[in-house]
């Protein structure tokens, strides 16, 4: 019944690895996100994607990448992982583009990274 | 720069308390607000949100909140909290236009502790 679900839930890698976060939507929403949570609780969009078209990219280090194969789905790609990238990823959708802001976006439990 | 500023980074309340957590932003112009709280170990969920119209918006599970255009803030309130109301609540705004369009900007959040 989970609408959004990311895999997986913890992961703990050591820098250099590289390492993926799957998320998927079983609410036929048009808008993936991608948002990263940092030691202090703050949150911060990184990624965006609409129909599998990036839409929004954050100025966001060029080892993540994000991939979409399809619009239920949206993973995030991270080479050469380091120190700095432990923090808690959350994946979010909403319903359609549209070229409005008033959608909501529903979150996923989020994926706790620790990079030792 | 854009913000959105949760001043009280940690609210302490025994139950039936009233609550009240305040929110601002920094956005010029038309802004969407949202309040999404995190039970501990789960998901962000979406409390109640505001795009126009009365700007005294009502949400799920007895929380309210006030847009003050002319304070530019979003108070999130609720009348007698309870045990279960502890949580980290976060606030979030978005522009209604822009080249900011589709990003959600949060505040850091907010620890509500509701004491027995």
């Amino acid at each position: 019944d989970t609408a959004v679900s990311q895999t997986p839930k913890y992961l703990v890698t050591q820098m250099g690895n590289d390492k993926s976060i799957k998320c998927e939507q079983n609410l036929g929403h048009d808008t993936m996100y991608w948002y990263k949570q940092d030691s202090k609780k703050f949150l911060k969009i990184m990624f965006s994607y609409n129909n599998k078209e990036l839409i929004i990219n954050e100025t966001v280090p060029n080892r993540f990448s994000p991939k979409s194969p399809d619009k239920a789905h949206l993973n995030l790609h991270i080479n050469s992982l380091e120190l700095g990238d432990s923090a808690v990823y959350f994946c979010a959708s909403s319903q359609d583009w549209g070229g409005s802001n008033t959608d909501t976006q529903y979150f996923g439990p989020g994926t706790r990274l620790t990079v030792l | 720069a854009q913000s959105v500023s949760q001043h009280n980074h940690h609210v302490i309340l025994s139950e039936a308390a009233s609550l009240e957590l305040g929110c601002n932003y920094s956005y010029g112009g038309t802004v969407n607000l949202f309040w999404y709280v995190q039970y501990p170990g789960q998901h962000l969920q979406l409390l109640l949100k505001y795009f126009s119209g009365d700007p005294l918006v009502k949400g799920i599970k007895g929380f309210e909140a006030e847009f003050i255009k002319s304070k530019f803030s979003f108070n999130l309130r609720k009348p007698s909290v309870q045990w279960s109301d502890t949580a980290e609540y976060f606030c979030a705004v978005n522009r209604d236009r822009g080249s900011t369009l589709g990003r959600l900007y949060f505040g850091r959040g907010t620890q509500l502790t509701v004491w027995p």
